[in-house]
């Protein structure tokens, strides 16, 4: 069975500063990785995904994600963050089940 | 497209009621997954179908609670008898490989 471990669960940071979110993941088959951004009130939106190929991968609103097979993680950065930001971030895993386990979130709370 | 619809956004219900949640997947995915997000236990997958078809209902808290998905265009989710321990946001999102798509989800609360 797949689970996902998100290793802060609040992140507070200064506008404009750089932001890293951790995420292991546990698996012992083919894993691919989600980030998903949660507005207040709202639903799930994707931010990156890890399905193959090149391990850095870019998503939306500036964000990027490195996948690191040895260290079995899949951690989250933004070179600088906006008050826009502030919002919960989740982290999840799936293989060919199709299936998504996540992770319990992290919040994200940016101070000007 | 209108992405995954989910009806109604908000529900307030007595302890006790039937509650039926639904849910319209975009067209053309073959997925289609009822999550459950509470603060205690974070976000849960509850069932899961893959055209029109359960795979695998293990999420499903009790008897309860049941799905369906009489076609490619509509699920429900259904609460018989609710209890408050029921309040949660309930998610459905469909899927076409590994492109996944999340509802805006119905906030059930129980009184």
């Amino acid at each position: 069975a797949q689970s996902v471990t998100q290793l802060d669960s609040q992140v507070p940071v200064f506008e404009e500063a750089p932001v890293e979110l951790r995420c292991n993941y546990s698996s012992s088959v083919s894993v691919y990785l989600f980030w998903y951004v949660q507005y207040p009130n709202q639903g799930l939106q994707l931010l990156l995904k890890y399905l193959s190929g090149s391990t850095l991968v870019k998503g939306i609103n500036g964000f990027e994600a490195e996948f690191n097979k040895s260290q079995t993680s899949f951690h989250l950065r933004k070179p600088s963050v906006h008050i826009s930001d502030t919002a919960e971030y989740f982290c999840a895993s799936g293989s060919n089940d199709y299936k998504l386990s996540f992770g319990a979130g992290t919040t994200v709370t940016v101070r000007a | 497209d209108a992405g995954v619809i989910q009806s109604p956004r908000h529900e307030v219900t007595e302890m006790g009621q039937e509650v039926t949640l639904r849910c319209k997947p975009i067209s053309g995915h073959d997925y289609l997954f009822w999550y459950r997000q509470t603060m205690m236990r974070g976000l849960e997958l509850l069932i899961y179908f893959n055209n029109n078809v359960p795979i695998d209902d293990s999420g499903m808290p009790e008897d309860r609670f049941s799905a369906k998905m009489p076609n490619a265009s509509f699920s429900t989710l259904k609460i018989q008898p609710s209890e408050p321990r029921d309040s949660a946001v309930y998610f459905c999102a469909s899927s076409l490989g590994q492109d996944y798509t999340f509802g805006s989800g119905t906030r059930l609360t129980v009184v």
